[in-house]
């Protein structure tokens, strides 16, 4: 069974500086990765998606997102943060055969500090 | 843009009542999901429909229902609501895969329900 694990359940950083989320997931074939982030209040929006080719994908705002297979591993980075990023973000990870299915980790609370 | 709209932000019900939730999407998206989101365990599927009439369960099923009549519209049912089923739901919403492994799912703001 597929599996997604975010360590990180609360993460505090100073506007300005750099980013790394966690997340590790278990899939017995290719897996199809996907960053979402929901604000205060709000439903989730995708920030980024790996399917295939390119292991760095680039996303909205300023994030990217590295899939290395050999540490099953597809963690979430942003150069610079704004205080706008304070947020819940989630890692999820879908199965084969195109059914549309989700995977959601646990999610990781992003607090920016002044 | 997709819009997916949820017919309450809040919701507060008693226990063992009828609730429906109510999700619309104006995109003509033939996926449809909900899913309840719990402090700590992230989002849980709990039902979905691939094309009006077909449901499937997802991950949670147990005392919930669904409905899909119409492409737009998906209803989630709680039979009989219970305190433990005090939770945000979300719906979202995806095309068909079209020579693409998957489509983006887009959500809806959710519905906060508190069982008494």
């Amino acid at each position: 069974a597929q599996s997604v694990t975010q360590p990180d359940i609360h993460i505090t950083v100073s506007e300005g500086a750099s980013l790394e989320l966690r997340c590790n997931y278990s899939y017995g074939a290719t897996p199809y990765l996907f960053w979402y982030v929901q604000s205060p209040g709000q439903g989730l929006q995708l920030l980024l998606k790996y399917f295939s080719g390119d292991t760095l994908v680039q996303g909205i705002k300023g994030f990217e997102a590295e899939f290395k297979r050999s540490q099953s591993s597809f963690n979430l980075r942003k150069p610079s943060v704004h205080w706008s990023d304070a947020a819940e973000y989630f890692c999820a990870v879908g199965g084969i055969g195109g059914n549309e299915k989700l995977t959601f980790g646990t999610g990781t609370r992003l607090t920016i500090i002044p | 843009d997709v819009k997916v709209t949820q017919s309450s932000r809040y919701l507060v019900k008693r226990t063992g009542e009828k609730v429906f939730l109510e999700c619309v999407q104006d995109m003509d998206h033939e996926n449809m999901f909900w899913y309840r989101q719990d402090p700590g365990l992230g989002l849980r599927l709990i039902y979905f429909s691939y094309d009006v009439k077909m449901k499937e369960k997802g991950d949670i099923p147990e005392g919930y229902s669904v409905s899909r009549e119409k492409k737009e519209r998906f209803s989630l049912i709680l039979e009989s609501a219970s305190t433990n089923q005090t939770s945000m739901y979300l719906c979202a919403s995806s095309s068909l895969s079209s020579g693409k492994p998957y489509n983006e799912q887009f959500f809806g703001p959710g519905t906060r329900l508190t069982v008494l």
